[in-house]
């Protein structure tokens, strides 16, 4: 099956640095890419969608300049966390869609998923 | 609004039983809808997808059921064994395309 590999899986940091957290699609083109953030015992939340070569599109209540996201080239999505603070501490997780992007019979795959966590 | 829940939050069951997971969604406008496998600290893995138009799909131990009109989904896992201790996810995409997810029932299997 498809495969997404999600770098680093955790990441330790001081309040006030950013933190680049990057989705790769090793054997297919995703045009396509989802961010989610998820918290302990709840549900995935979806922040953001990822166009490659153009904005992505957030979601209500997700900070654009917080969270930076760029979907540079079809197998490379990174989401970057600026300034992070004690909050942003959470879990995570990308995931793309096989082609044809935009069938709404497609899966999901996952990458394994960033434990963030900001002292 | 979409909202999907799962129940129960949490199972503990012995090896070898057979076990139903079960997840509702209000809007029976989807698409499809996905059960996944997540473990701690872990991505998402795909279990099985089932289209609007289906009923059920099967792969293995797992039998995925829709019933798109009343707004439920059942994973059945036959046989279960300890390697299944797990959270088990649904999420389904809606005619906005958006994927909403439930909050998972966390499944120990009792060796």
């Amino acid at each position: 099956g498809a495969v997404v590999s999600q770098h680093p899986s955790w990441v330790i940091c001081k309040s006030g640095t950013s933190v680049k957290i990057e989705c790769r699609s090793l054997d297919f083109q995703a045009t396509t890419m989802f961010w989610y953030r998820q918290f302990p015992k709840q549900s995935l939340m979806l922040m953001a969608t990822s166009n490659e070569g153009s904005k992505a599109t957030y979601e209500q209540g997700v900070e654009k300049d917080k969270f930076l996201i760029n979907h540079a080239s079809l197998t490379l999505s990174t989401l970057t966390v600026t300034s992070a603070h004690p909050e942003d501490s959470s879990f995570y997780i990308c995931s793309a869609t096989t082609p044809p992007t935009g069938a709404r019979n497609e899966k999901l795959f996952f990458g394994s998923g960033t434990q963030l966590s900001v002292l | 609004k979409q909202e999907v829940t799962q129940i129960p939050a949490a199972l503990s069951v012995p090896e070898g039983e057979n076990l139903v997971l079960n997840c509702s969604f209000t809007d029976s406008a989807i698409y499809n809808l996905q059960w996944f496998r997540q473990d701690p600290g872990k991505g998402l893995t795909s279990l099985l997808l089932i289209q609007s138009s289906q009923r059920e799909q099967t792969s293995g131990r797992l039998n995925a059921s829709l019933d798109k009109s009343s707004g439920r989904s059942t994973l059945y896992i036959a046989a279960s064994q300890p390697g299944d201790s797990a959270t088990y996810l649904c999420a389904v995409r809606g005619r906005d395309d958006k994927i909403i997810f439930g909050k998972g029932t966390r499944l120990h299997i009792l060796p």
